[in-house]
């Protein structure tokens, strides 16, 4: 019973095509994150979402935007895919407002993004 | 400090030897600093929350210390064993939950 779980796995589209990531988690939390593993292998988050307020990586191009149909998904579409978009995205939720001793992530597999 | 550095970049150490690696932040603000384990192929998996000063978690072999005034915490795996292998990431949140910032992870391998 996978607690977040992103589909698809692999992605391979072509450049100039938009595409979608869904998100799910069943954890009954009340953010979700968005983050780009780069080249160099390092974490940068993205987006983080509540049902209060979105809140983006200033970095992060306009093409890439997040849209929740509901607390438990948050998926992530990009428009007019770039060669620089390859990358593995990962989707992640947390537990806020109950103090920070409770905030750890828990994140989902990922899904590989190639673009050609 | 600026950014939540991790060191060494990567270490390889011998079955049952003892090792730890350091998490440097920016110590204003702070929040909570996450200690994250991450296998190949595979998603972060939370390893310890911390949050105040002077913190100390333990999870079997392996634990963890904190000093926000100074802006460190360091990871320590007692009698690595091959399974131990993996990157271990630490997360410094600042007041403001989405304010999260990673370092780039220390990958640890452990030779049998």
């Amino acid at each position: 019973d996978t607690a977040v779980s992103q589909t698809p796995k692999y992605l391979v589209t072509q450049m100039g095509n938009d595409k979608s990531i869904k998100c799910e988690q069943n954890l009954g939390h009340d953010t979700m994150y968005w983050y780009k593993q780069d080249s160099k292998k390092f974490l940068k988050i993205m987006f983080s979402y509540n049902n209060k307020e979105l809140i983006i990586n200033e970095t992060v191009p306009n093409r890439f935007s997040p849209k929740s149909p509901d607390k438990a998904h948050l998926n992530l579409h990009i428009n007019s895919l770039e060669l620089g978009d390859s990358a593995v995205y990962f989707c992640a939720s947390s537990q806020e407002g109950q103090g920070a001793k409770n905030t750890e992530a828990f994140f989902g597999q990922g899904t590989r993004l190639t673009v050609v | 400090i600026l950014n939540v550095e991790q060191s060494p970049q990567s270490l390889h150490v011998q079955e049952g030897d003892s090792t730890n690696f350091t998490c440097s932040f920016p110590s204003s603000n702070f929040y909570a600093l996450h200690w994250y384990r991450w296998e190949t192929a595979k998603s972060p998996e939370a390893l310890f929350v911390m949050t105040l000063n002077g913190d100390e978690k333990k999870k079997g072999r392996i634990s963890a210390t904190l000093n926000t005034k100074e802006g460190y915490s360091y990871l320590y795996i007692k009698g690595s064993q091959p399974e131990d292998s993996a990157t271990y990431l630490c997360a410094r949140l600042i007041w403001g939950y989405q304010k999260v910032t990673f370092g780039t992870g220390t990958k640890l391998q452990v030779i049998p």
